[in-house]
């Protein structure tokens, strides 16, 4: 059962912004939210972390509302390399005591960046 | 930046045979873990390992699987006796791992080591 709901698929172009959200229903009160990024046989790289309200780096925004159950990771003006894979990890209430599914990724969202 | 590293980059085996992955993570970490990722699937967690004992492991890390952490370096992943299905990518990460569990701390992978089952 999946902890965490994205979209599957994204199309963008080169110099616009692209906004992904994921959904996380069972978010556990102590948990933060961390997306990462993967590229064709590499490792996943962390591009971001955040628990509430909104949070930058020099890579890209989260935007968490209050309520936690979904955040949006935001990409400013894309290139063509930002075509990755982008999962979205976060904690589960049901196992705030511990267990495996709290460190499970999702299918992720597949973002194409086109010219 | 201090990297998350594996070897071998690709290894190929017999049915049946034991494989053991390698992987050093970064020095200051506490928290290790790994991963698999079939081709064109998500990726999946094995197990992560918290004070020379495994923390947590799913239902993929049967009796087949252990990890080892030798020495104050290395972490590594023994199959013993694999199977065409573990063909995938094998990642190693590590995190810092002062929040809990370790999960709101960034796991840092390596590049994976691929293993071919045949």
């Amino acid at each position: 059962l999946a902890k965490t709901t994205q979209p599957i698929s994204m199309d963008s172009y080169e110099g616009q912004e692209v906004n992904i959200t994921c959904s996380h229903n069972n978010i556990a009160t102590n948990d933060y939210i961390t997306w990462y990024q993967q590229f064709p046989s590499q490792g996943p790289r962390f591009i971001i972390q955040g628990y509430k309200t909104k949070v930058t780096n020099e890579v890209a925004s989260l935007f968490i509302p209050a309520d936690r159950k979904s955040s949006t990771l935001s990409l400013p003006r894309v290139s063509l390399s930002d075509t990755a894979v982008y999962y979205c990890l976060v904690g589960d209430k049901r196992y705030s005591g511990g267990g495996a599914d709290g460190l499970t990724f999702g299918k992720g969202t597949h973002l194409i960046i086109q010219p | 930046e201090p990297e998350v590293t594996q070897t071998p980059s690709h290894q190929v085996t017999q049915m049946g045979q034991e494989v053991i992955l390698r992987c050093v993570p970064i020095s200051n970490h506490l928290y290790f873990y790994w991963y698999r990722q079939i081709l064109g699937q998500k990726v999946e967690f094995l197990v992560s390992f918290y004070n020379n004992e495994i923390s947590e492991k799913s239902e993929i890390f049967d009796d087949q699987f252990s990890v080892e952490r030798p020495d104050g370096s290395n972490f590594t992943l023994k199959i013993r006796s694999t199977k065409l299905e573990d063909s995938a990518m094998y990642f190693c990460a590590s995190s810092v791992g002062d929040r809990g569990r370790g999960l709101n701390s960034p796991l840092h992978f390596g590049n994976g080591t691929r293993l071919t089952v045949t």
